[in-house]
């Protein structure tokens, strides 16, 4: 059964760059049927896509975030990272790394992480 | 891009059903037959209900449906269970550029 797990550190500065990865366990991320994606959820508000991605290379991300996201796959270790650069305290989120239920889809989530809390303070 | 609009709060009876909607525009919910539906309980990550528009991930009991009119899609529970009160959030394709967009959550609570 697929398993996502998130982790990074649980507080980061104003300015700095956020640094999440995801590992995942018991599917290849190096499927180049699926995509893999990031969405977050500010403590007591709703759902904001990210990005979402796959391992041969395309990607999309929110065009609000576009110009600050990053996202990294290291297959060897088979997991992905997600920076987000220049952050502020609206960048405080817990942070879901997931998985589409149907693989060249780019959305419609079925397998989530836990989620990571990520607090911009300084 | 906004969010889409839901309300913020639905309730039933065990038993009833009660409908959820989920209001866009020609650009996200209108344009395209691919609207999600997740369902998130306090402290656990979303799990999908329903996608493009009316169909259901295998488990997910068939008294969840989907539909859509318009710019406005809807979730309707049937036969309401104490287990099904919690968040909803809907989801759009919203085009190339804006590509995937949320709803700001309905609360659903069983009285």
């Amino acid at each position: 059964q697929l398993q996502l797990q998130e982790s990074g550190p649980g507080l980061v500065k104003p300015s700095e760059t956020l640094s999440l990865t995801c590992t995942v366990s018991g599917g290849s991320i190096s499927s180049s049927s699926y995509y893999w994606g990031w969405i977050r959820q500010p403590p007591g508000k709703g759902l904001e896509w990210i990005g979402s991605f796959s391992y041969s290379g395309s990607t999309y991300y929110n065009p609000s975030l576009k110009s600050r996201v990053t996202v990294f796959v290291d297959a060897s270790k088979n997991h992905f990272s997600l920076k987000l650069s220049s952050v502020t305290a609206a960048d405080t989120a817990l942070y879901y790394c997931a998985r589409p239920y149907l693989p060249g889809r780019t959305r419609d989530f079925d397998s989530w992480g836990q989620g990571t809390l990520v607090t911009v303070s300084s | 891009q906004s969010a889409l609009t839901q309300p913020p709060s639905a309730s039933g009876s065990p038993g009833q059903s009660v409908t959820i909607s989920c209001t866009g525009t020609n650009d996200d919910v209108g344009g395209y037959n691919d609207v999600s539906w997740y369902q998130q309980h306090p402290g656990t990550a979303p799990k999908l209900m329903i996608y493009d528009v009316t169909k259901r991930p295998s488990g997910v009991p068939g008294r969840f449906s989907g539909s859509k009119s318009g710019s406005t899609a809807s979730l309707t529970v049937s036969g309401l269970l104490a287990e099904d009160e919690a968040d909803y959030y809907c989801s759009s394709y919203a085009g190339s550029n804006n590509h995937l967009i949320f709803g700001g959550g309905t609360k659903l609570t069983v009285l």
